[in-house]
């Protein structure tokens, strides 16, 4: 087993540019959930999917973030227009069925 | 909605003494209790959980209690290492409505553990 994986581990851009990062849940996983990790706030879901379909969005923090899921096996999760505020470490995790949650190793996310 | 509370934020114990991390939760239909272990830069990892069916559980080191009437829940850490140090992070699960399968997941603001040799 693969486990979650993301991509890209590190990103450096500067503010106004879009970020776009990406998620492979694991295989037969039918819950894929995006968290924001900060210092300040700790932990946050922002968003999670059932059978690709988002559920409950209501931890995106602005309509700046946006995320989708086209398939099983990959999701997306964009900023446009990123800003400073708005680095972080973004998990993604996923599930089969109810707990436990599996998260991949992070994006580590530096807007300048 | 829940609300999952942690203490103590940080935590210094001698190589070999025990840990322990204390967590409340407000929402009494919680129902599914994971602690989850976050070394520096690396991702949370479930290291226990516990269901409130049952008040206790043990894996080797690592212990889980639950007081469902005082709606806390506690992670013991006996006989501790060096590699034991990391963030730790309770949550809280509570079942959504009928006609959907996933419980929300609450999380704690986390227990930074420094085991010194």
């Amino acid at each position: 087993d693969a486990g979650v994986i993301q991509s890209p581990r590190h990103e450096v851009t500067e503010m106004g540019q879009e970020v776009t990062l990406r998620c492979k849940p694991i295989s037969g996983h039918d819950y894929l959930f995006w968290y924001r990790q900060t210092m300040m706030r700790g932990l946050e879901l922002l968003i999670y999917f059932n059978n690709n379909v988002p559920i409950d969005d209501s931890g995106m923090p602005e309509d700046r973030f946006s995320a989708k899921m086209p398939n099983a096996s990959f999701s997306t999760l964009k900023i446009q227009p990123s800003e400073p505020r708005d680095s972080a470490v973004y998990f993604c995790a996923s599930s089969l069925g109810r707990q436990p949650q599996h998260f991949g190793d992070g994006t580590r996310l530096s807007i300048l | 909605g829940e609300n999952v509370e942690q203490h103590p934020s940080t935590l210094s114990v001698q190589e070999g003494d025990s840990a322990v991390i204390k967590c409340t939760y407000s929402d009494s239909a919680s129902n599914y209790f994971p602690w989850y272990k976050q070394e520096l830069g690396k991702r949370p990892q479930l290291i226990i959980d516990i269901r409130s069916n049952v008040g206790e559980k043990k894996d080797q080191r690592i212990a889980v209690t639950l007081n469902k009437t005082a709606k806390h829940f506690s992670l013991h850490i006996t006989e501790t290492q060096p590699e034991d140090s990391a963030v730790y992070f309770c949550a809280a699960s509570t079942p959504t409505p009928r006609g959907t399968s996933y419980d929300k997941v609450i999380f704690g603001p986390g227990t930074s553990l420094s085991v010194i040799p």
